[in-house]
């Protein structure tokens, strides 16, 4: 069975631009969240989905924002780049909505120029 | 607020050597834990959970955890380290009230010598 899949691998933006990234779950999961690793710290949590209903959201900007769509796939979107904004962007999914343990997919690195 | 704490940034151990990474936790009520690895450009992939029950949990690779509620620690054990072991180690904390958001520490990179 396929992993957690997100496309693309590596990403360059400048600053100001926007971005899309993608991800699908783990045939069956139902649940999406979305962490940012920036280098040298431990991945912090963005946003959670589950059944296409937001579930969570950390402390991030409203720059930052995600969907997920009816086949559980989702995307997380970045307005207005900032230098900042780079990172390695992990996405991760479970079965459930909650307490569920997560598999995470091999990451978008994000370079902002 | 849940936090974790890896106080160890960088460690260095001899292949066939034992293993211990330190993780200590903050959280209001019974967690749940989490260790996984990362190698260089990769994903993270678990290696052992702790949910509730016995609190020695058994992983991939042939590591190991305990829980320890008086000491608020997750430590991670191997008895003999493989030079394929090397990369970076994170401790993780879930919440029980819902929801899957899980809080990381800074993570542990783990060197290990020939």
């Amino acid at each position: 069975d396929a992993g957690v899949t997100q496309s693309p691998t590596h990403l360059i933006k400048t600053r100001g631009q926007h971005v899309t990234l993608r991800c699908s779950p783990i045939s069956g999961h139902k649940s999406v969240s979305w962490y940012q690793q920036v280098l040298g710290q431990g991945p912090q949590f963005i946003f959670q989905y589950y059944e296409k209903e937001e579930r969570g959201r950390g402390n991030f900007p409203d720059r930052f924002s995600a969907r997920q769509f009816p086949n559980y796939s989702s995307e997380l979107n970045v307005n207005a780049l900032l230098l900042g904004d780079s990172a390695l962007y992990l996405c991760a999914s479970s079965l459930l909505g909650s307490n569920n343990e997560q598999f995470f997919g091999p990451g978008t690195r994000l370079t902002v120029l | 607020a849940q936090s974790v704490t890896q106080p160890d940034i960088h460690i260095t151990v001899s292949e066939g050597a034992s293993l211990e990474l330190r993780c200590n936790y903050s959280y209001g009520a019974t967690p749940y834990l989490f260790w996984y690895v990362q190698s260089p450009g990769q994903g993270l992939q678990l290696l052992l959970k702790y949910f509730s029950g016995d609190t020695l949990v058994q992983g991939i690779k042939g590591f190991e955890a305990e829980f320890k509620r008086s000491q608020s620690s997750f430590n991670l054990r191997k008895p003999s380290v493989h030079w394929s072991d090397a990369a970076e180690y994170f401790c993780a904390v879930g919440g029980t009230g819902g929801g899957n958001k899980l809080t990381f520490g800074t993570g542990t990179q783990l060197k290990v010598e020939l």
